[in-house]
């Protein structure tokens, strides 16, 4: 069984729509991530969730939205889709929100913006 | 604020010779540093972490680091390098305030050529 697993794996879509990228982990850990890693491979974190309460919010444009119905799931919307916004978005979840907790990342999904 | 610096973009070594992938950090406070590694269009995989306690740190696939607090490094080796090892590796700090928020370094493409 897949331990944090996303979908879609890719997703294209035309500038100005708005997608959802959504992100199951089933390791019972309490905090779940999205990061973004752009074309560089430059991996930076957008949010972070801890038990459903944001714990971390990066300076991440308001078009971005992460919703945690519960704390196996986290889930990131993005609306008005910019060019700028095409990169490969990971999720991942890690025991607690202890510093030294391992992260355990997803596949990736990669969205392209045309 | 805490950074991570990977100094070479890409290392180069023939298989079977020793491996070194750099990496220094500056943080105020205690660090807790984590090497991941990313193969092509898959996710990061956890291959070790220093918490505290003994400098030299063995993680999976044979790799190990050296935390070395005067010099601010954790540098990641392997006593003999294999063509399956060729990925990009990514070094990653964590303290215990900031939220635990983890800052990656820039990555570093590893190639063991035959």
């Amino acid at each position: 069984d897949t331990a944090v697993s996303q979908t879609p794996k890719y997703l294209v879509t035309q500038m100005g729509n708005d997608k959802s990228i959504k992100c199951e982990q089933n390791l019972g850990h309490d905090t779940m991530y999205w990061y973004k890693q752009d074309s560089k491979k430059f991996l930076k974190i957008m949010f972070s969730y801890n038990n459903k309460e944001l714990i971390i919010n990066e300076t991440v444009p308001n078009r971005f939205s992460p919703k945690s119905p519960d704390k196996a799931h986290l889930n990131l919307h993005i609306n008005s889709l910019e060019l700028g916004d095409s990169a490969v978005y990971f999720c991942a979840s890690s025991l607690g929100g202890q510093f030294t907790d391992t992260q355990y990342f997803g596949p990736g999904t990669r969205l392209t913006v045309l | 604020a805490q950074s991570v610096a990977q100094p070479e973009d890409q290392v180069n070594v023939a298989e079977g010779n020793p491996l070194t992938v750099k990496c220094t950090y500056s943080v105020s406070g205690n660090p807790y540093l984590f090497w991941y590694v990313q193969y092509p269009n898959r996710g990061l995989q956890f291959l070790l972490k220093y918490i505290t306690g003994d400098n030299l740190v063995k993680g999976s696939y044979g790799f190990e680091a050296e935390f070395n607090k005067s010099q601010t490094s954790f540098h990641l080796k392997k006593p003999s390098a294999l063509v399956s090892d060729s990925a990009l590796y990514f070094c990653a700090v964590r303290v215990n305030t900031n939220a635990g928020k983890s800052t990656f370094g820039d990555g570093t493409t590893l190639t063991v050529k035959p």
